[in-house]
């Protein structure tokens, strides 16, 4: 079953304005990353946080992982119309092989 | 990052056949995934591709119905085996290098299902 959840389903904003995607899941994890997807092609890692990181910043992203409340969040700063994309939260869990649990996505729209 | 090349990138099947597709990626890679992305949905793990030994498959997900090969290293299929329409899906291969916790993944292959 899935294991993240993600909201808002779908997020549009005007170019230049802060997104802010949420991702919640289930069970004790490893670490929690980001992809994104563009119209239905393949995925690209953005970002990996560890379950003992709080905060991690990569460019434009900044991901949070807050592990009391399961809980993580992607912010892309300062938009732009080529993020317009499908991003998705994948966990990684304590047990087993390196396998990702992906949560339903956010669909990002840049408005020009 | 890792080359991951799939193919087809898409096709068109008719009912009750079957389509394979093929992934290969880079050497640094060890270990692969199969992934399927129904219309509008998520990623779910079909199996993992285990080198020279039957793959190991996710709860719902069966050997009858989606064999997987993974002959050497670098180089893995995925079978669609008689397919209906709720077949119609992304179907996604992805690699992953050993020590390193993220994945790269292929361009994907789009199969529709008449």
């Amino acid at each position: 079953s899935q294991q993240g959840e993600e909201d808002p389903q779908a997020l549009s904003i005007q170019e230049g304005e802060n997104a802010t995607m949420n991702c919640s899941y289930k069970t004790s994890i490893n670490n929690l990353q980001w992809y994104r997807q563009n119209s239905g092609r393949g995925l690209v890692h953005l970002i990996l946080i560890r379950s003992n990181e709080r905060e991690k910043h990569s460019g434009r992203l900044r991901v949070t992982l807050d592990t009391s409340k399961k809980s993580s969040s992607l912010l892309i700063t300062a938009s732009r119309a080529a993020d317009t994309a499908s991003y998705f939260c994948a966990t990684a869990i304590i047990q087993g092989a390196q396998k990702l649990v992906f949560g339903q996505g956010t669909r990002l729209t840049i408005n020009p | 990052s890792a080359v991951i090349s799939q193919k087809p990138s898409r096709d068109i099947c008719q009912r009750g056949t079957s389509l394979t597709i093929q992934c290969q990626v880079d050497s640094q890679v060890t270990m692969m995934f199969w992934y399927r992305q129904q219309p509008g949905q998520s990623l779910t793990l079909i199996a993992t591709a285990n080198q020279g030994s039957e793959a190991t498959y996710e709860s719902g997900f069966v050997i009858d119905k989606f064999p997987i090969s993974r002959p050497n290293l670098t180089f893995s299929t995925l079978t669609v085996s008689n397919m209906s329409p709720e077949d119609s899906s992304i179907y996604l291969c992805s690699g992953q290098r050993q020590g390193l916790n993220e994945q790269f993944f292929g361009p994907g292959t789009r199969l529709t299902v008449l």
